[in-house]
């Protein structure tokens, strides 16, 4: 069955590093999203893309974030700085109607 | 934008046991998803559903779109159904998933 897989499933960072999460979508899907959790807390929506742009991003995306479809199919988020409060758990999803999860990439910024 | 609020926050069952969850939405939905985090913090797709009824085993949701919620229901609860559930939304002209704030669902043996 069709998954969404992400690297790597755990990341530690130094804070103000450069971090890049990866992720390969569903071969047929065409929306991709990233989404973060920080702990104990519910699943927040950051950015959608669709059509190799951004179609909608949060509040939380800042210019900080930035998302990119390099080779037609992985899907990164990149972290310019990281600061300790972008410390999460990120997941990536892609649809094509319904939305499938990746395994998601905890991030621990210290 | 559009909330989703989800009851009761926390459940704690004893195995064999029959639950609800709810969710609540303020606004029309084009689509609503449930998902199983698990304790590994995987988000599992239960369901989706935007109006009426669908079962999977022990799991059924019921989606009543005009009323702005919708159900999981769980019967005969195993300890492997604890984590937390989510219902998620899609909204107006959006095509983002709006999460609600969450089940945590605890089943003891």
């Amino acid at each position: 069955e069709p998954e969404v897989t992400q690297t790597p499933s755990h990341q530690v960072t130094q804070m103000g590093q450069e971090v890049i999460l990866r992720c390969v979508p569903i071969s047929n899907h065409l929306y991709f999203y990233w989404y973060r959790q920080i702990l104990g807390q519910k699943v927040e929506f950051l950015v959608s893309f669709y059509n190799n742009e951004i179609s909608e991003k949060s509040e939380i995306f800042d210019d900080q974030f930035s998302v990119e479809r390099p080779d037609g199919s992985n899907f990164t988020l990149k972290i310019r700085s990281t600061k300790l409060e972008d410390s999460a758990m990120y997941f990536c999803a892609s649809s094509v109607g319904e939305a499938f999860f990746g395994q998601g990439t905890r991030l621990t910024v210290v | 934008g559009i909330q989703v609020e989800q009851s009761p926050p926390d459940l704690i069952l004893q195995e064999g046991a029959n639950s609800t969850l709810r969710c609540n939405f303020s606004d029309s939905v084009n689509n609503l998803q449930w998902f199983h985090q698990n304790p590994w913090g995987q988000l599992i797709n239960l369901f989706y559903i935007p109006s009426g009824t669908k079962q999977n085993g022990r799991l059924s949701a019921t989606t009543v779109a005009t009323e702005r919620y919708s159900l999981l229901y769980i019967s005969s609860s195993q300890t492997t159904d604890s984590g937390v559930y989510f219902c998620a939304v899609y909204g107006g002209a959006t095509n983002k998933l709006i999460f609600g704030t969450g089940t945590l669902l605890a089943v003891q043996p």
